[in-house]
């Protein structure tokens, strides 16, 4: 049973469109990270939020943007979607301070763009 | 050099084996350290935690090294559902600041 929802599971785009990617979770955690991984890689940490209002790039540059106006709502939005997008978009929350009690992950936005 | 370093695999062994993974990490700040599974085309699931004097849970036993800085994951009498890549994990900084994530190692169980 999932309690942190990704929408769209799967989503292929055309180059130069907007897209926003969709994290929600129902476990009040403060804490969210998106992440980034390509087949056979490592997970790569692109932004966070430590609470309501709070947004941090993480260590991967990229192009998109998050909010955090909700504490269970943690959107991602590529502004004009570019082929070096393609990946998929992992969205985790945990609770306590930082990641010592593990995180919970999304089952994934994988994204094409063409 | 990566942080946290793993053997990619694929590491091929038929049921019942006992198979073992090492992890290497390279900053000595870390604090805490995991094991995630990592299914194909699925998300990461936490699968155990780390603690200095090494843990089991049922199958699986993890240990620490702080002094060789490795990590490693011990998988007794695999089932052909253990079949999947295995992330090691760094906490580094107080209160799990930055996380850093192993590629993963690739396990194959056989009948």
């Amino acid at each position: 049973e999932a309690d942190i929802y990704q929408t769209p599971r799967y989503l292929v785009i055309g180059t130069g469109k907007k897209i926003t990617l969709e994290c929600s979770q129902t476990m009040g955690h403060d804490k969210m990270y998106w992440y980034q991984q390509d087949p056979g890689m490592e997970l790569h940490l692109i932004h966070y939020s430590y609470g309501v209002n709070s947004t941090e790039k993480g260590d991967l540059s990229s192009e998109s943007t998050v909010s955090r106006i909700r504490t269970e709502h943690f959107p991602l939005t590529l502004e004009s979607a570019r082929p070096s997008h393609t990946s998929q978009y992992l969205c985790a929350s945990t609770r306590g301070t930082g990641g010592e009690y593990g995180y919970t992950f999304g089952s994934g936005t994988r994204l094409t763009v063409v | 050099r990566k942080e946290v370093e793993q053997d990619p695999g694929p590491f091929n062994v038929p049921e019942g084996a006992t198979v073992a993974f090492n992890c290497t990490y390279s900053n000595s700040a870390s604090q805490s350290f995991f094991w995630y599974r990592q299914d194909c085309r699925k998300e990461p699931k936490l699968l155990m935690s780390v603690y200095s004097s090494g843990n089991e849970d049922g199958r699986f036993t993890a240990q620490l090294n702080r002094a060789s800085q490795y990590i490693s994951l011990l998988i007794r009498d695999s089932k052909l559902s253990d079949s999947a890549t295995y992330l090691c994990v760094a906490l580094q900084g107080t209160g799990g600041f930055k996380t850093i994530f192993g590629a993963g190692t690739r396990l194959f169980v056989k009948a």
